[in-house]
């Protein structure tokens, strides 16, 4: 059973710094994997998709990447700023008629 | 992208009653889910809903709980059955995009409190 897991599962950062979310996977055989954003109150935003056969995916301030031999990926936020303050989740596919298996999230507050 | 509009965005319900949830989305779409994230937890898939099919449900939901229909590429519900205060929830449709690239977007959320 595919397990995903999130490092740090909080992180509080003054604005302005660089920052790297992490996000590891038991299982390495995925079809691809999601990177989304939550907001209080709100659904869930997608930020960045990367493919099993991609090394990352870049998308403004966003870049993520993807080792998938070692079941690893990383979100990486440019320049934070305090609206970036949100939930980031992290999700793998196993294929594609499967839906995602997520991780429990990492709870980022931008400080002013 | 696909836009997802859910009803109700929240309600409170009476323990031991039944609540349809609506998913409409703007484009039509063959593969649609049902996530439940319960409070301060992330999202666990419930069932997998493709139109011309039964629903496929994961281990520990089973249908006589959570009924799903997909009665188009654009629309579908899901029922909580027989609700208890445990079932109080976030409960998400999502799609697959494959004009997007197969990325999978999101509703969002019926707020449900069973009192």
């Amino acid at each position: 059973k595919q397990e995903v897991t999130q490092i740090p599962a909080a992180l509080s950062v003054p604005e302005g710094e660089n920052l790297v979310l992490n996000c590891s996977f038991t299982d390495s055989a995925i079809y691809n994997l999601q990177w989304f954003r939550q907001d209080p109150g709100k659904g869930l935003t997608s930020l960045l998709l990367i493919q099993s056969s991609q090394r990352e995916q870049t998308s403004g301030r966003l870049n993520a990447s993807l080792d998938k031999s070692s079941g690893r990926s990383t979100l990486y936020i440019a320049a934070s700023q305090p609206g970036d303050s949100a939930t980031y989740l992290c999700a793998v596919r196993r294929g594609g008629a499967d839906g995602l298996t997520f991780g429990k999230g990492t709870h980022l507050i931008i400080q002013p | 992208s696909a836009v997802i509009s859910q009803k109700p965005s929240r309600d409170i319900c009476q323990r031991g009653t039944s609540l349809t949830i609506q998913c409409q989305v703007d484009s039509q779409v063959t593969m649609m889910f049902w996530y439940r994230q319960q409070p301060g937890q992330s999202l666990t898939l419930i069932a997998t809903a493709n139109q011309g099919s039964e629903a496929t449900y994961e281990s520990g939901f089973v249908i006589d709980k959570f009924p799903i229909s997909r009665p188009n590429l654009t629309f579908s519900t899901l029922t909580v059955s027989n609700m208890s205060p445990e079932d109080s929830s976030i409960y998400l449709c999502s799609v697959v995009s494959v004009l997007s690239g197969n990325t999978i977007y999101f509703g969002e959320g019926s707020w449900l409190t069973v009192v």
